[in-house]
C-alpha cells in the first residue's frame, strides 16, 4: 500500500535561517510528488510539483525540492526562511495510473522564531 | 479566476443532525475530490467525483456519508446523523479535465465541522 511519511511533525527554526523539510514515500513506481502549505483555519495552497523530467523542481515563494528516487524521497528546502513561512507543510503523492486521490503525509508544523 | 469556493466555513451541528457542505470547483474544472482532515493529522481521501458520477468512493464511510456532483451546481457531500466522531475539517479539491494537467488538485479553504 502507497503511504508517505513525514518524519518530524514540528520543526523550529531562525527567520533567515536555512530550512529542509523531510518526505519519504512507500509506492513500487515513480508517483507523482508535491508539497502543499496550509496556514492556520485555511486551506492547502500547492507550492511545488514534480511529475517526470529534472529532478529539482522549484516553487513559489523561494521554496524547492529534490526527488531522489534511491531514497523515496522528496524533500522541501528553503535558504532562508521568512516569519511568513510558519504553517504546516504537507507532502502528497499521487499515483501514476490507477486512483486519482493524493496520498498525504501527517505534515511538518514550522515554526520561525525572530 | 475564482479558485475553490466552499460553504459553509464553519458548521455546527448536533448529534443526529444532517450536515451538508458545498462545493464549486474552479472554473473549467470538472474532477472533484472530497477530503477530511481530523485534528492533527493529514488529509485522508473520501471520494472522487466527475459530474453526474461516483468514479472512486473507497474512502468513503460505508454508512451516513453521500456525495453527489450534479450536472448543475456544486458537489455535496452529506453527512447523516452527525456523530462528534464526524468533526473535522472538510477539503474540496478540483482538477481540469483528463489532458490538462488533471494530476494537480487544487484546494478549497475547508468546512470545518463540529458535532455537538
Amino acid at each position: 500500500a502507497q503511504s508517505v511519511t513525514q518524519p518530524d511533525i514540528h520543526i523550529t527554526v531562525s527567520e533567515g535561517a536555512s530550512l529542509e523539510l523531510r518526505c519519504n514515500y512507500s509506492y513500487g513506481a515513480t508517483p507523482y510528488l508535491f508539497w502543499y502549505v496550509q496556514s492556520p483555519g485555511q486551506g492547502l495552497q500547492l507550492l511545488l510539483k514534480y511529475f517526470s523530467g529534472d529532478t529539482l523542481v522549484q516553487g513559489i515563494k523561494g521554496f524547492e525540492a529534490e526527488f531522489k528516487r534511491s531514497q523515496s524521497s522528496f524533500n522541501l528546502r528553503k535558504p532562508s526562511v521568512h516569519w511568513s513561512d510558519a504553517a504546516e507543510y504537507f507532502c502528497a503523492v499521487g499515483l501514476q495510473t490507477g486512483a486519482n486521490n493524493l496520498f498525504f503525509g501527517t505534515g511538518t508544523r514550522l515554526t520561525v522564531i525572530p | 479566476n475564482a479558485g475553490v469556493m466552499q460553504n459553509p466555513r464553519h458548521l455546527v451541528r448536533r448529534r443526529g443532525q444532517e450536515a451538508r457542505l458545498r462545493c464549486s470547483p474552479m472554473k473549467g474544472h470538472s474532477h472533484v475530490y472530497w477530503y477530511r482532515q481530523l485534528p492533527e493529522e493529514g488529509l485522508k481521501f473520501m471520494v472522487y467525483l466527475q459530474k453526474e458520477n461516483i468514479i472512486d468512493e473507497s474512502g468513503m464511510p460505508k454508512e451516513r456519508f453521500s456525495a453527489e456532483f450534479p450536472k448543475e451546481g456544486p458537489s455535496i457531500l452529506r453527512i447523516q446523523q452527525v456523530v462528534r466522531g464526524d468533526s473535522a475539517a472538510y477539503f474540496c479539491a478540483s482538477s481540469p479535465p483528463v489532458g490538462a494537467g488533471t494530476d494537480t488538485q487544487y484546494f478549497g479553504p475547508g468546512t470545518r465541522l463540529t458535532v455537538l
